[in-house]
């Protein structure tokens, strides 16, 4: 079992660009929940989802950010127009389907810088 | 609302020091709270968990409902226990996972 899968690892992109970021979960997993870092700062929760459905989004964002699990392929968390305070670490982690333990497997993160 | 607070961003101790990790909780209900680590280019992962009271690399911590903390302590620090610290509560309803700032460790020789 690989773990948590993120891609890319670092991503740079310019002001008004856009950001993807992809997560594979463990397998057999089929929850996923985004937390950014920003520097100096813990991890902020994001989102919550499941196999396309968001479960919890109150983390995110009103604007510009968005994020999917479809049925097939990897999570997806998505920054459109990104600014320079979107420069952070994000970090994926998945949970089995039938648990609510509180434990967390977690991704190497993806750091985006914005230029 | 729920909230975790680590008051100390860093903590430096020497090698075979005692240690302890502060962390409060602010929550009406019984509490699920669980400390997870980084250490250096790995991954985050899970250290210990209130409900099991194990002891994980020396590690312990206890839930004090008076106090609303849950301190992670061992007795004498390694300088492999150098890492981030993270205290975590555990939503049952949400299913979410809510952290705190996070604590470095640093333990000199």
């Amino acid at each position: 079992n690989a773990g948590v899968m993120q891609n890319p690892r670092h991503l740079v992109r310019r002001r008004g660009q856009e950001a993807r970021l992809r997560c594979s979960p463990m397998k057999g997993h089929s929850h996923v929940y985004w937390y950014r870092q920003l520097p100096e700062e813990g991890l902020k929760f994001m989102v919550y989802l499941q196999k396309e459905n968001i479960i919890d989004e109150s983390g995110m964002p009103k604007e510009r950010f968005s994020a999917e699990f479809p049925k097939e392929g990897p999570s997806i968390l998505r920054i459109q127009q990104v600014v320079r305070g979107d420069s952070a670490a994000y970090f994926c982690a998945s949970s089995p389907p039938v648990q609510n333990t509180g434990e967390l497997f977690f991704g190497e993160g993806s750091r985006l810088t914005v230029l | 609302a729920q909230r975790v607070t680590q008051p100390e961003k860093l903590l430096s101790v020497f090698k075979g020091a005692p240690v302890e990790l502060k962390c409060n909780y602010s929550y009406s209900g019984s509490p699920e709270l669980f400390w997870y680590v980084q250490y250096s280019r790995q991954r985050l992962q899970l250290l210990l968990r209130h409900i099991s009271r194990e002891s994980i690399k020396g590690f312990t911590a206890d839930l004090n409902k008076g106090e609303t903390s849950f301190h992670l302590k061992k007795p004498f620090a390694q300088e492999e226990d150098s890492a981030m610290y993270y205290c975590a509560f555990h939503s049952s309803n949400t299913g979410k996972l809510i952290f705190g700032q996070g604590t470095t460790l640093q333990v000199k020789p």
